[in-house]
């Protein structure tokens, strides 16, 4: 078990262009969820897949981002058109359904640091 | 909408001393979980507590959930320098997503 992984780790971008990342959960978790972390807050969530189906999304969401697991494994988060507003961390974490003791403990990636200049 | 506050937001103490950080959230949940984040890193699981009346410890931190009142402890017995981080309450929705409402942080500084 690797744990949650995330690429890139860093990403740097001019305002106006668009950004993807990767989120590769743990194997067989079958949740996968995206948040959003800016400096000194906590986690803010964005939108949860069950499978390769997306049952969630925040109104943080905009039209400007989309999210998809196509085959119920990894994920990608797109921002389009990045606006200095959207930088921040993106965190991906995932969970599998009915847990040890039933709980739905997250297991959180390392995250994707993203800076629109 | 479903509020999760922390206090205190920062917290400096020395080393061997004793503190709580308190976790208060605004609707109904059997279930909260305790995050620690390093500086630019990600988030570790620390305690996951399901039931009122949980109470979980792990080394020097040990975590209470009290679902009458809607209030979750993380008490440090005799701080020590490494216990600097952020630490994070989270409550989930079982709405069927299941996903997390973060508390605001608490950094704490442990001083030598």
């Amino acid at each position: 078990d690797t744990g949650v992984s995330q690429d890139p780790r860093h990403k740097i971008t001019k305002r106006g262009q668009n950004v993807t990342f990767r989120c590769d959960p743990i194997s067989e978790h079958n949740r996968l969820y995206w948040y959003r972390q800016t400096l000194g807050q906590g986690p803010e969530f964005l939108t949860y897949f069950q499978n390769e189906a997306q049952l969630e999304k925040s109104r943080l969401l905009s039209d400007r981002f989309s999210a998809e697991r196509p085959k119920g494994s990894f994920s990608t988060l797109e921002i389009q058109r990045t606006e200095q507003g959207d930088s921040a961390m993106y965190l991906c974490a995932s969970s599998p359904q009915g847990g040890k003791e039933g709980t739905d403990t997250q297991y959180f990636g390392p995250g994707t640091r993203l800076t629109v200049l | 909408e479903l509020k999760v506050e922390q206090n205190p937001l920062f917290l400096s103490m020395q080393e061997g001393k004793n503190y709580t950080i308190y976790c208060n959230y605004s609707t109904t949940s059997d279930r909260l979980y305790w995050y620690r984040q390093d500086p630019g890193k990600s988030l570790e699981s620390l305690f996951v507590l399901l039931s009122n009346g949980a109470v979980k410890q792990e080394g020097r931190l040990m975590a209470s959930l009290d679902t009458k009142a809607r209030l979750s402890t993380l008490h440090i017995t005799a701080a020590v320098h490494d216990l600097s981080a952020t630490y994070f309450c989270a409550v989930d929705i079982p709405s069927g997503t299941y996903k997390y409402i973060f508390g605001t942080g608490t950094r704490l500084k442990v001083l030598a």
